[in-house]
């Protein structure tokens, strides 16, 4: 595989389950990243990983958590979903953490929680 | 908060014609960059403009920066039906992360 790769493609989810999004690159970048996107907001930063080991807070974390054991994987845990969750779901990376770097994403995660 | 807002949320130009969208921003930057995201797809980088750049080029793309009024434009010259997608400014600085934008939605008709 090249580039970064998500699953599932798409999910429907009873609210109160818990989920994880799995989320994988073999780019050996630095720095991961999550962010949700719905209609009319574009793209907001839920939770963010420096490096292997670290992680961070974005705009939208509440109802979230991450967890960076190494550098290829970043998988996203809702512990127990809820209706406003529903979103399309990127993940990217970067070779650093600076802004000046460019991001790939991966091509996305439909999740709807009923 | 969204950092940038993009102007107009909506485009639709026949082939041929020129595609202009504009990103507004609310703090100072180091860079701004933009994306096209295709329907159903994860975005893809197009260009980087670095806060002391005033144009960029890149192929039928041309970005400007205007730090002073906070702005930024994206021209796609020549649009062909595969330029439809959605277009997002992304700004950077310092230590902030990526703050993206609304984003243009660009239909181009054959």
């Amino acid at each position: 595989i090249a580039g970064i790769t998500q699953a599932p493609t798409s999910q429907i989810l009873a609210a109160g389950r818990r989920m994880t999004l799995r989320c994988t690159q073999d780019m050996r970048h630095n720095a991961m990243y999550w962010y949700r996107q719905d209609l009319g907001l574009g793209l907001r930063l839920i939770h963010y990983s420096n490096t292997a080991g670290t992680t961070g807070k974005g705009e939208v974390p509440d109802g979230y958590s991450v967890s960076r054991a190494n550098t290829d994987d970043f998988p996203l845990t809702l512990a127990s979903a809820v209706p406003s969750q529903t979103s399309v779901y990127f993940c990217a990376s970067s070779r650093t953490s600076g802004s000046l770097d460019t991001q790939y994403f991966g091509p996305g995660t439909r999740l709807t929680v009923l | 908060s969204q950092q940038g807002e993009e102007d107009p949320q909506a485009l639709s130009i026949q082939e041929g014609e020129n595609a202009t969208m504009n990103c507004s921003y609310k703090t100072s930057i180091n860079n701004l960059q933009w994306y096209r995201q295709n329907s159903g797809r994860g975005l893809v980088h197009l260009i980087l403009i670095r806060s002391n750049e005033r144009e960029k080029h890149s192929g039928r793309l041309r970005v400007t920066l205007d730090t002073s009024k906070k702005s930024s434009s994206l021209l796609i010259t020549a649009s062909r039906a595969a330029d439809t997608a959605s277009y997002f400014c992304a700004t950077g600085g310092g230590f902030q992360k990526l703050v993206f934008g609304t984003g243009t939605r660009l239909l181009v008709s054959p």
